[in-house]
């Protein structure tokens, strides 16, 4: 099992451009979340879902958008990247029931 | 809104010796876990306690399960470089409901 992976590794992009980080998983978790990392902030919840086809927000969901098709995959589009949007995003998932969370590497996000 | 108070927020240690990181709470969990985060990684999960009293001992690291079940301590007995990390708890409740968590105790173990 590969787990949860994450793609890009690394971006940069200017003020108003567009993006989406990837996420997948093959552990058929049907738990899927997206948290961003800063420094002092520890893990913010961005959004959630608990299943395909279904989603809710967290903590800190404004600028975000989510879907999940599937449920191996759990992508985060940001529509107008702004630089308060430079943060460290991980991506996790868990088997519903269960408490391991598992989580990705990380995409590292420098908004310009 | 639940919320888990870790500290110290910072802590450098020598090698060899012991420390204790808390993670504190007005609320109730079903469970509390612990994750360790290195530089340019994901947290990895250490270990969860579900009961309240429950002592984990996982090689040096004790965990501890308040009675109460709101708060938790992690002690590391003779620290290692390799122990330097982000330690971080994390809040469960019952059903789908997202973990809640702490901001972590940044660790640092100088030789």
């Amino acid at each position: 099992n590969a787990g949860v992976t994450q793609t890009p590794k690394f971006q940069v992009l200017k003020t108003g451009q567009s993006m989406t980080l990837q996420c997948a998983q093959d552990m058929n978790h049907e738990y899927m979340s997206w948290y961003r990392q800063d420094p002092g902030m520890g893990l913010r919840l961005i959004h959630y879902s608990v299943g395909a086809g279904i989603t809710d927000q967290g903590e800190v969901p404004n600028g975000y958008n989510v879907s999940r098709s599937t449920t191996e995959d759990f992508p985060l589009r940001l529509l107008s990247a702004a630089p308060s949007q430079t943060s460290v995003y991980f991506c996790a998932s868990r088997s519903s029931g269960k408490e391991t969370q598992y989580f990705g590497p990380g995409t590292r996000l420098l908004v310009l | 809104t639940q919320l888990l108070e870790q500290s110290p927020q910072f802590l450098s240690i020598q090698e060899g010796e012991n420390l204790t990181v808390y993670c504190n709470s007005s609320s109730v969990f079903s469970s509390l876990q612990w994750y360790r985060q290195e530089p340019g990684e994901g947290p990895v999960l250490l270990v969860t306690v579900v009961t309240g009293g429950e002592v984990k001992k996982l090689k040096r690291l004790t965990f501890q399960f308040g009675d109460a079940r709101k708060d938790s301590s992690l002690h590391i007995t003779a620290a290692q470089t390799g122990d330097t990390g982000l330690y971080l708890c994390a809040g469960a409740n019952s059903g789908n409901t997202p973990l809640v968590f702490g901001k972590g105790t940044r660790l640092s173990v100088i030789a």
